[in-house]
């Protein structure tokens, strides 16, 4: 049992670029989330999803996209990558609604140049 | 909108003292969830405890304790005879159980984190 899991740990990219990245859950949870997280900000929702097919725009959406095709995966997407989006991004799933107990990934650390 | 506090930013103690981390959180509902999660510096978040604002009762674990106070909208966090395992940032955070159109759903906040420094 893996818990959450996040694809890449690591990534640097430039201006402009785009990249995808991947939280998988084997928890058979219906909730999931991605948050990103700034010195001195604490945790911030970007999207989340409260199952398969759905999704919905947390506290900063823009400049993301996600999607959930399979209950267990949970994609973030930046199709244009700014250096204001340089962040630690981690996902997390709750078997129910966001009042029930999050479990998170290890993060991934993005840097855009 | 609910707002979740941490006045603390850091804390140092040496090892065996205790240390009490402040939390204190705005809502207009009746029904919310507080939240404590540890995040070591290999980054990772650890659910400690999910208390529901209906139990106000305080709450042991080990050496990790709870006291939740409605009529001061705080819910603090004491470690009792620290060790430098419990170096960390730790978050506090709040869930409100909210209806929209016949759907639930839930929004949670966390508070800025506050850095806890043991030194052996």
């Amino acid at each position: 049992n893996a818990g959450v899991t996040q694809t890449p740990k690591f990534r640097v990219l430039k201006t402009g670029q785009s990249m995808t990245l991947l939280c998988a859950q084997d928890m058979n949870h219906e909730y999931m989330y991605w948050y990103r997280q700034d010195p001195g900000m604490g945790l911030r929702l970007i999207h989340y999803s409260v199952g398969e097919g759905t999704t919905a725009k947390g506290e900063v959406p823009d400049g993301y996209n996600v999607s959930r095709l399979k209950k267990q995966n949970f994609l973030l997407g930046l199709e244009s990558a700014a250096p204001s989006q340089t962040s630690v991004y981690f996902c997390a799933s709750s078997l129910i609604d966001l009042t029930d107990t999050q479990y998170f990934g290890p993060g991934t650390r993005l840097t855009v140049l | 909108a609910q707002k979740v506090t941490q006045a603390q930013t850091e804390i140092s103690v040496v090892e065996k003292e205790d240390v009490t981390l402040d939390c204190v959180y705005e809502t207009r509902d009746t029904t919310y969830y507080l939240f404590w999660y540890k995040q070591p510096p290999s980054g990772e978040l650890v659910f400690l405890i999910r208390r529901n604002s209906f139990d106000e009762q305080n709450e042991i674990s080990g050496r990790y304790s709870w006291n939740f106070q409605k009529s001061t909208s705080s819910f603090n966090f004491t470690i009792t005879a620290s060790q430098v395992v419990d170096s960390a940032v730790y978050f506090c955070a709040l869930s409100e159980s909210l209806n929209a159109g016949g759907t639930s759903y839930g929004k949670l906040t966390f508070g800025q984190g506050t850095i806890l420094t043991v030194h052996p």
